[in-house]
């Protein structure tokens, strides 16, 4: 099955810098690749997603980028800001299958 | 317009006794997933159900079971509970077969 390994686990950074949150998968028959943001005792929620025929998306802030013959895709946070600081979880699925999650980062903006 | 919306919130139950959770995804979402996310560790994947069928099935006993109603709700069933069972379960639900959204989760615990 499909393996999903994110680096790095933890991951603080000053107010306004940027993060970048890597993951690499194991089975290139994976398609969708989206990324959730999970606060202390909160449902994650989705930040945003890229799919295979795609190599890079971006939505204000937050970026990602995607590349097929390394399997790996990259989740950048740019102007970093004290509430972007939770959990952040990648994940990777052959579209109709299941989800197979990284084990997460835990992000820290420090003010 | 409601998300997906899950109960109970917090559960405690003792060695063997059985558990139901339940799940109500978002209007017009065919498909209902179930994940266990066990605490510092992502979000592992349980079983999916589309249309009222079983689409996948994740590494987990058969303790666990499920089923999804005609108006698209689901229940998850563990019998003979154990220690590690204690996690927070997560619902998610989706159009058809790919972006999930998660619901806030069932806290069980346990004893």
């Amino acid at each position: 099955g499909e393996n999903v390994e994110q680096h790095p686990s933890t991951l603080s950074v000053q107010e306004g810098d940027s993060a970048v949150i890597k993951c690499t998968y194991s089975d290139s028959a994976s398609n969708y690749f989206p990324w959730y943001k999970q606060e202390l005792g909160k449902r994650p929620q989705l930040i945003i997603d890229i799919r295979s025929n795609v190599g890079e998306k971006k939505d204000q802030r937050i970026a990602v980028t995607l590349n097929k013959t390394a399997k790996h895709f990259s989740l950048h946070i740019t102007e970093t800001q004290p509430e972007d600081s939770a959990v952040y979880f990648c994940a990777a699925s052959k579209t109709g299958n299941q989800f197979y999650f990284g084990t997460g980062t835990s992000l820290t903006v420090i003010p | 317009d409601a998300g997906v919306t899950q109960s109970p919130t917090h559960l405690i139950k003792t060695r063997g006794q059985q558990v139901t959770l339940r799940c109500s995804p978002i209007s017009g979402h065919k498909s209902v997933s179930w994940y266990q996310q066990v605490l510092g560790q992502g979000p592992q994947f349980i079983f999916q159900y589309y249309e009222k069928e079983e689409r996948g099935r994740g590494n987990f006993p058969d303790r666990f079971s499920a089923r999804q109603f005609p108006n698209y709700s689901s229940e998850l069933n563990v019998n003979a509970l154990l220690l590690g069972d204690s996690a927070l379960y997560l619902c998610a639900s989706s159009l058809a077969t790919d972006t999930q959204y998660f619901g806030p989760g069932t806290r069980l615990t346990v004893l």
